[in-house]
């Protein structure tokens, strides 16, 4: 069975700093997908960044990047340049090989401070 | 940009009562999704759909349950008699494809209240 593990409750960081939010992962599968979106307070789910498990690079989107460790079974979201719009909950998700449906983990509230 | 539309963005109702919630894929994907999220948990999985069937369900997704594209446009989930434990955050999501690559886009929720 699929695993999603966000360790990081909670997290503060100062406008225009960089941040790291962590997530582990579990599967037997050897292909599968992950996947990061943001949730502000208004509470829609916002697509933020895809790595898939047999890509070389790490995934980058405009501010967005995935560091993905694949032995280490890690994919951690950073956030470089932190804005105050970048506050909001942040979810891990996966997808394995033919799966229908995302495995998410239980997400991290990020607070851009100024 | 395309996206997925979902009515209403809040239903209250009382328990027992059916409900059914909207969805309005993104127009070139095919395969649809229900997810729930209780309030400050963790988003679950319901319902895939596809070709006009279920392809996977969860646990959570049982006989009260069902699922419908009724026309070419609309995707919904209706809750045949609603209990307490109902109450959360519903989200439609849809998707082109259905392999580990291939991202799922969500709609905006329908926050349902059974009272």
């Amino acid at each position: 069975a699929q695993k999603i593990t966000q360790t990081q409750p909670g997290m503060f960081v100062q406008e225009k700093e960089a941040v790291t939010l962590d997530c582990t992962y579990d599967t037997s599968d050897p292909s599968y997908g992950l996947f990061w979106y943001k949730q502000p307070s208004s509470g829609e789910m916002i697509f933020l960044i895809y790595q898939g498990s047999y890509d070389q690079q790490n995934a980058t989107e405009g501010r967005y990047s995935l560091n993905f460790q694949k032995a280490r079974k890690s994919a951690n979201l950073v956030i470089s340049a932190s804005q105050l719009g970048d506050s909001a909950m942040y979810f891990c998700a996966m997808r394995d090989w033919g799966g229908n449906k995302l495995t998410f983990g239980t997400g991290t509230q990020l607070k851009v401070e100024l | 940009e395309p996206e997925v539309t979902q009515t209403p963005s809040h239903q209250v109702t009382q328990m027992g009562q059916e409900v059914i919630l909207r969805c309005v894929p993104i127009s070139n994907h095919l395969y649809f999704y229900w997810y729930r999220q209780i309030l400050g948990q963790k988003v679950e999985f319901l319902v895939s759909f596809y070709n006009n069937e279920i392809s996977e369900k969860s646990e959570i997704f049982d006989d009260q349950f069902s699922v419908e594209r009724p026309d070419g446009s609309n995707f919904t989930l209706k809750i045949r008699s609603t209990k307490l434990e109902d109450s959360a955050m519903y989200f439609c999501a849809s998707s082109e494809e259905v392999t580990s690559t291939d991202t799922q886009y969500f709609g905006p929720g329908t926050r349902l209240t059974v009272l």
